[in-house]
């Protein structure tokens, strides 16, 4: 069965650095894109960020450009999302998910990640 | 950026009765491939989302086939014929077409 774990969220106060890391198991990792998810307290969910297999292809919301990093270790099955300068407006938990679509489109998120919270608050 | 829009907001249902969501997108979702860029997931109360319909029409693997989706360029619907107990959560839509990906703002559905 495919996993993928995610780990790294935590408390952080605004203006603090923050790196999510979201390892998967038993698949081939390069082959499939990999995409950030975020839901704020109470509310729906929001695209964060995508890596496409090979790594070279990275795409972010505009509420998140210039300011988090999403990258991928495919020899570790590792993705990761490098987060500063953050605002109280990024609390919220955050997922990892696979696109079942292939390496370089980002649809059908068929797995998804127990989710990480990250919490930035003064 | 693509808007998808969902309706409604909350839907009661009844179990074994039918049920149904809309979305509608800001562009058309319809790739010259055929394909239609738009996913369906339901996130059960406490859990992580899971996908149920991607591509507009096919189910996700281990989906019951009482979920369909279906629609046209900018119309989509996700259709329950006949609603279980384990249903209910909150149901979203999603682009795939291009980046940045784009959900709807979710239906609620609970039983009556």
């Amino acid at each position: 069965e495919v996993q993928l774990l995610e780990s790294g969220g935590d408390s952080v106060q605004p203006g603090g650095s923050l790196r999510l890391s979201c390892e998967a198991s038993t698949f081939t990792f390069s082959r499939n894109a990999m995409s950030w998810v975020r839901q704020a307290p109470g509310k729906g969910l929001e695209w964060v960020s995508g890596i496409s297999g090979s790594g070279t292809g990275r795409y972010y919301a505009d509420s998140v450009k210039g300011r988090f990093i999403i990258s991928r270790d495919n020899s570790k099955n590792t993705l990761y999302l490098q987060m500063n300068s953050l605002r109280a407006e990024d609390t919220a938990v955050y997922y990892c998910a696979k696109a079942s679509c292939g390496d370089t489109c980002f649809y059908g998120l068929g797995v998804w990640g127990q989710g990480t919270t990250v919490t930035v608050s003064s | 950026d693509i808007l998808m829009t969902q309706s409604p907001l909350s839907l009661p249902v009844t179990p074994g009765e039918p049920a149904s969501i809309s979305c509608r997108s800001s562009q058309s979702l319809l790739h010259s491939n055929g394909y239609k860029y738009v996913d369906w997931y339901l996130q059960k109360p406490g859990q992580s989302p899971q996908l149920l319909i991607y591509a507009g029409s096919y189910r996700a693997s281990g989906v019951p086939d009482r979920f369909s989706g279906s629609g046209s360029g900018t119309d989509f619907t996700l259709k329950i014929s006949r609603v279980e107990a384990e249903d209910v959560g909150v149901y979203y839509c999603m682009q795939g077409l291009q980046t940045p990906l784009t959900f709807g703002g979710g239906t609620k559905v609970e039983i009556k």
